[in-house]
């Protein structure tokens, strides 16, 4: 059990770019989660995936954010047109099972800074 | 709407304290309760779930209590070390098995 890896682990970017985060679940974990955080808040929920299927987005994400999850392994979210207000730390998490018994390991994170 | 709150924001305390973080949700329809620990930088670690049916649970040094109908919890950390320091979060699973987490408690214990 390797853990839950994120690359890259910070990001500096110019408005107006793109960027393209990756996530590697623990191999065995079928759930994969993307989740957003800025400073002294807790985790913004983002969107998941259950095996290769894209099962929820949350309203807030714009049209600029795009996930992928392809043959069910590891995932990317791409942001288009980054904004000042994109700046934050990009979370991954991954887990065996949903439900009242989901236990969520999460990565290290990805510190995106945008200019 | 679920809410969820941690106060304080902040928490100093000399090693060797035995120490109490709160957690508050607004929403007693929830499916279980989760604290979590994270270090700068870094992302979280899963420390105790609580199942909605239950009152606490027990790891090592850290014990976490669950009153649904006043919709509060407590996170117990006894005889605290200075490797304790990171920010503490909870979150409840909602009626849509969605985690809904509050902003956390930074801890610091002080050698």
């Amino acid at each position: 059990d390797t853990g839950v890896s994120q690359d890259p682990r910070h990001k500096i970017t110019k408005r107006g770019q793109n960027v393209t985060f990756r996530c590697d679940p623990i191999s065995e974990h079928n759930r994969l989660y993307w989740y957003r955080q800025t400073l002294g808040q807790g985790p913004e929920f983002l969107t998941y995936f259950q095996n290769e299927a894209q099962l929820e987005k949350s309203r807030l994400l714009s049209d600029r954010f795009s996930a992928e999850r392809p043959k069910g392994s590891f995932s990317t979210l791409e942001i288009q047109r980054t904004e000042q207000g994109d700046s934050a730390m990009y979370l991954c998490a991954s887990s065996t099972a949903g439900g009242e018994y989901e236990k969520l390991f999460f990565g290290s994170g990805t510190q995106l800074s945008v200019l | 709407k679920q809410e969820v709150t941690q106060i304080p924001a902040a928490l100093s305390v000399p090693e060797g304290e035995n120490l109490v973080l709160n957690c508050s949700f607004t929403d007693s329809a929830i499916y279980n309760l989760q604290w979590f620990r994270q270090d700068p930088g870094k992302g979280l670690t899963s420390l105790l779930l609580i199942q909605s049916s239950q009152r606490e649970q027990t790891s090592g040094r850290l014990n976490a209590s669950l009153d649904k109908s006043s919709g509060r919890s407590t996170l117990y950390i006894a005889a605290s070390q200075p490797g304790d320091s990171a920010t503490y979060l909870c979150a409840v699973m909602d009626s849509n098995y969605q985690l809904i987490w509050g902003a956390g408690t930074k801890l610091i214990i002080k050698p």
